[in-house]
């Protein structure tokens, strides 16, 4: 089966730079995709690593090593708006390349 | 371009009732998905579509049947509604990059409240 652990909430403050990891068990393994959800709001697609290594995209970076089965989100200069919850997804096969599994999420709380 | 939308917004039902949870997307995406997300949950996979005309179940299926009516549009079936079918029901719709991400596009999701 397909597991994944996320810290449940993190706590930052405003201006300051949050990690939030990711680790996960699969069978079988093509890529750690990173989602941030607002309450109330549906999930937006922010970033995606299929090899080792970092992803930077604005304020956002997304790390994955492999061989560790560990990712992480990294958040800099973090604004009131980044509160939200941050989900990992792992894409894996097995009823094609389609599956997809979800962590339980991080609430991120950014504080003035 | 609406994206992903979906309809109802909002839905009271009563125990033993069925609906149908409508979707559709205008991205000419291939995949579809329906995802049931709980407290404490995440998004739970119920079933998923890779194509126009295929169907497969996902994580938590029973309960639940789906059709692709096309290419565009992904239903979602409940046939007779339990309490423990409450839940914010997403769809969402996926395409390939040339990175190889399987960035997939939510609606707005709707809220079910089985009674």
């Amino acid at each position: 089966g397909q597991s994944l652990e996320q810290p449940s909430e993190v706590t930052a403050v405003e201006g300051a730079i949050v990690q939030i990891n990711c680790t996960y068990q699969t069978s079988g393994f093509y890529g750690l995709s990173w989602y941030q959800q607002h309450d109330g709001g549906a999930p937006t697609f922010l970033s995606y690593n299929a090899l080792d290594g970092l992803e930077e995209t604005g304020r956002f970076s997304s790390f994955l090593s492999r061989s560790d089965s560990y990712g992480y989100l990294l958040l800099q200069e973090l604004q009131m708006k980044d509160s939200a919850s941050y989900f990992c997804a792992v894409r894996s096969p097995g009823g094609g390349y389609q599956k997809v599994t979800f962590g339980t999420g991080t609430k991120l709380q950014v504080i003035p | 371009n609406a994206g992903v939308t979906q309809t109802p917004k909002f839905q009271v039902l009563k125990t033993g009732q069925s609906m149908t949870l409508q979707c559709a997307q205008d991205m000419n995406h291939n995949s579809m998905y329906w995802y049931r997300q709980d407290p404490g949950m995440g998004l739970r996979l119920i079933y998923y579509s890779a194509s126009e005309g295929t169907t497969d179940k996902g994580e938590v299926p029973n309960g639940y049947n789906v059709s692709r009516l096309n290419k565009r549009e992904f239903s979602l079936r409940l046939e007779s509604a339990a309490p423990s079918q409450t839940s914010v029901y997403f769809c969402a719709s996926s395409r390939r990059t040339s990175g190889g991400a399987d960035t997939q596009y939510f609606g707005p999701g709707t809220r079910l409240t089985v009674l």
